[in-house]
């Protein structure tokens, strides 16, 4: 079965740290992987979207890697905020990008002011 | 731009009570999904639409039905709620098969009594 984790499930930080959230995957032929941020009773913005053929994408203070032989990515957050405190969701695609999304279960990051 | 909207935010539903959430994407995507999420579950696909004039179940469809009115519009009935049922719902569209993001409603909360 195709599945996505996602470990640590919640974690706390002081504010300024540099930080790393990890994903794993079972079955490395992934399509694509994409990241997503939701804050408490909202929907999911997405963040940062790596294609198979990519090894990172970077948006500001996040940078996403991705290891399909190891069946891993990691989100990193450079100099964290406040206002980085939600949770974050890995998903990926399989199967030529014809099945939909499988998503981990999050984690959810508080960064302590 | 809109995006995905989905209709309603809140719903309270009393037991045997038939409802239908709606949504409507306009970034002319082929295809729509609709998950729900719950404490410790993560985000759990119910149903699922390829392309316009097909459907398709996901993990959890039992207690469900959708509807593609048509390439806008993707909607998901409750036909007898029941207290499982209470939980968010999100509705989400992408190019299933292209290489960008699924963008994601700001999801209905529904509560069953």
């Amino acid at each position: 079965k195709q599945e996505v984790t996602q470990i640590p499930a919640a974690l706390s930080v002081p504010e300024g740290e540099n930080l790393v959230l990890n994903c794993s995957f079972t079955d490395s032929a992934i399509y694509n992987l994409q990241w997503f941020r939701q804050d408490p009773g909202k929907g999911l913005t997405s963040l940062l979207l790596i294609q198979s053929s990519q090894r990172e994408q970077t948006s500001g203070r996040l940078n996403a890697s991705l290891d399909k032989s190891s069946g891993r990515s990691t989100l990193y957050i450079a100099a964290s905020q406040p206002g980085d405190s939600a949770t974050y969701l890995c998903a990926v695609l399989w199967n030529s990008g014809n099945t939909p999304l499988v998503f981990g279960k999050g984690t959810r990051l508080s960064v302590i002011a | 731009n809109a995006g995905v909207t989905q209709t309603p935010k809140f719903q309270v539903l009393k037991t045997g009570q038939s409802m239908t959430l709606q949504c409507a994407q306009d970034m002319n995507h082929n295809s729509m999904y609709w998950y729900r999420q719950d404490p410790g579950m993560g985000l759990r696909l119910i149903y699922y639409s390829a392309s316009e004039g097909t459907t398709d179940k996901g993990e959890v469809p039992n207690g469900y039905n959708v509807s593609r009115l048509n390439k806008r519009e993707f909607s998901l009935r409750l036909e007898s709620a029941a207290p499982s049922q209470t939980s968010v719902y999100f509705c989400a569209s992408s190019e299933m098969g292209g290489n960008t993001e699924a963008f994601f409603g700001q999801g209905t909360r529904l509560t069953v009594v």
